[in-house]
């Protein structure tokens, strides 16, 4: 069975332009969560989508928008880029939103966005 | 809000044993998990534990105390291909999703 799968795998763009990474999750899996990790740092937490709506957001700008198709696959737009946004994007799926005895995040590759 | 430390960096010897220790403040707790994160790639689930008390999984175990907020990775008998980073990972409750929260990794180094 695949997993989690991002495309592209590496891009890079300059300050101002806008970008769309694309998520797709595990076969069955109905939640696709972003996070964002700076190196060295853990990935922090972006967005959350179940069912195609949005469940919750982290503290990051408008510019960070996100959506989940009925196929359940999901992209992440930013736009306006800055030099900070340099970063690797994952995108993880799990069965469902996650109660106290489940949750597993099943990680894709990611997507490492370059800021010039 | 959550706040979960761990050391930034540790070094052990192949074939020795090495724990990894994890502590963290929460507003609302329903488990925490251990990733395995290699250099460039995506992090892969180690553990999940909710309930107090050790959990083991070959090499590796995974200890929580609620009341304690702390939790930690034990690995036997080190490889080489251990050599990696492990985030320790809050997973909240409430709020009607799941915000898990990551600490900054421990990087760790495997020597011969």
């Amino acid at each position: 069975d695949a997993g989690v799968t991002q495309s592209p795998t590496h891009l890079i763009k300059t300050r101002g332009q806008h970008v769309t990474l694309r998520c797709s999750p595990i076969s069955g899996h109905k939640s696709v969560s972003w996070y964002q990790q700076v190196l060295g740092q853990g990935p922090q937490f972006i967005f959350q989508y179940y069912e195609k709506e949005e469940r919750g957001r982290g503290n990051f700008p408008d510019r960070f928008s996100a959506r989940q198709f009925p196929n359940y696959s999901s992209e992440l737009n930013v736009n306006a880029l800055l030099l900070g946004d340099s970063a690797l994007y994952l995108c993880a799926s799990s069965l469902t939103l996650g109660t106290p005895n489940t949750g597993e995040l099943f990680f894709g590759e990611g997507s490492r966005l370059t800021v010039l | 809000g959550q706040n979960i430390d761990q050391p930034t960096e540790m070094t052990a010897t192949e074939g020795a044993i090495v724990q990894i220790n994890c502590t963290y403040q929460t507003s609302g707790f329903n488990g925490l998990f251990w990733y395995q994160q290699h250099a460039g790639e995506a992090p892969t689930f180690l553990s999940y534990n909710v309930l107090d008390g050790l959990e083991e999984k070959g090499r590796f175990s995974s200890f929580l105390s609620r009341s304690k907020g702390y939790s930690y990775l034990l690995l036997k008998e080190l490889q080489m291909k251990d050599s990696a980073s492990y985030l320790c990972a809050v997973n909240p409750r409430g709020g009607g999703y799941q915000k898990v929260t990551f600490g900054i990794g421990t990087k760790l180094q495997v020597i011969p």
